[in-house]
């Protein structure tokens, strides 16, 4: 398993700003992730966070929108930039700390969006 | 693109009573894995399922997965007011190196 931690845990920000989420892992992983959630509905995946690498992104989210940044295996921040009410979600880091798919997820950045 | 279906999307029971979700899938899923999220909180890993026909088991909850490898349950035995949350399949497309989730059951138990 992994212990992930998530900061700032909740942010209300004004719209045409940026916040960045940071996303630690208390051990060395290869694949992290990260999602979307929308209040009441699934997991949407944003990007693969790949270490020494540019992220791999999901149909419909763009490296202008949501860069990634993973310098090493334990750390990686998504930044949400020039945001507008419709980014209002939480926003989820997973980690696949083994050889498997059992993933182990954040718990999570709640964004508002004003 | 490619999809996990999930059913039903909510569920309310009477404590005590029986609760089955099921997914499914149009193509072959090299593995298939389960969440539960607790209102408020984040997925938490259930179990992973790999094999055709697997049965596994956690005390009241049983995880299957078909012979094809397209579909899968989770079933739980006589709920309690614990079993409260939003179960999420999530599988995986031969080569496809991520997992797909499924919309997610919201169960609710009334005690």
């Amino acid at each position: 398993s992994a212990v992930i931690s998530q900061k700032p845990s909740r942010d209300i920000c004004q719209r045409g700003t940026s916040l960045t989420i940071q996303c630690q892992v208390d051990s060395q992983v290869t694949m992290m992730f990260w999602y979307r959630q929308q209040p009441g509905q699934s997991l949407t995946l944003i990007a693969t966070a790949n270490q020494g690498s540019e992220a791999t992104y999901e149909s419909g989210f763009v490296i202008d929108k949501f860069p990634i940044s993973r310098p090493n295996l334990t750390f990686s921040t998504l930044t949400v930039s020039n945001m507008s009410p419709e980014d209002s979600s939480i926003y989820l880091c997973s980690v696949l700390p083994g050889h498997s798919y059992e993933q182990y997820f954040g718990p999570g950045t709640r964004l508002t969006v004003t | 693109g490619q999809q996990v279906m999930q059913i039903p999307q909510y569920q309310h029971v009477q404590e005590g009573e029986d609760f089955t979700t099921y997914c499914n899938s149009s193509t072959t899923l090299s593995n298939i894995q389960w969440y539960k999220q607790r209102p408020g909180g984040h997925p938490v890993f259930l179990i992973q399922l790999v094999k055709s026909g697997e049965v596994k088991k956690q005390k009241r909850l049983t995880f299957q997965f078909g012979e094809a490898k397209k579909n899968s349950s989770l079933h739980i035995t006589a709920t309690q007011t614990t079993d409260v949350g939003t179960y999420f399949c999530a599988g995986v497309f031969t080569n496809a190196g991520k997992s797909t989730f499924g919309d997610g059951t919201t169960l609710t138990v009334k005690p």
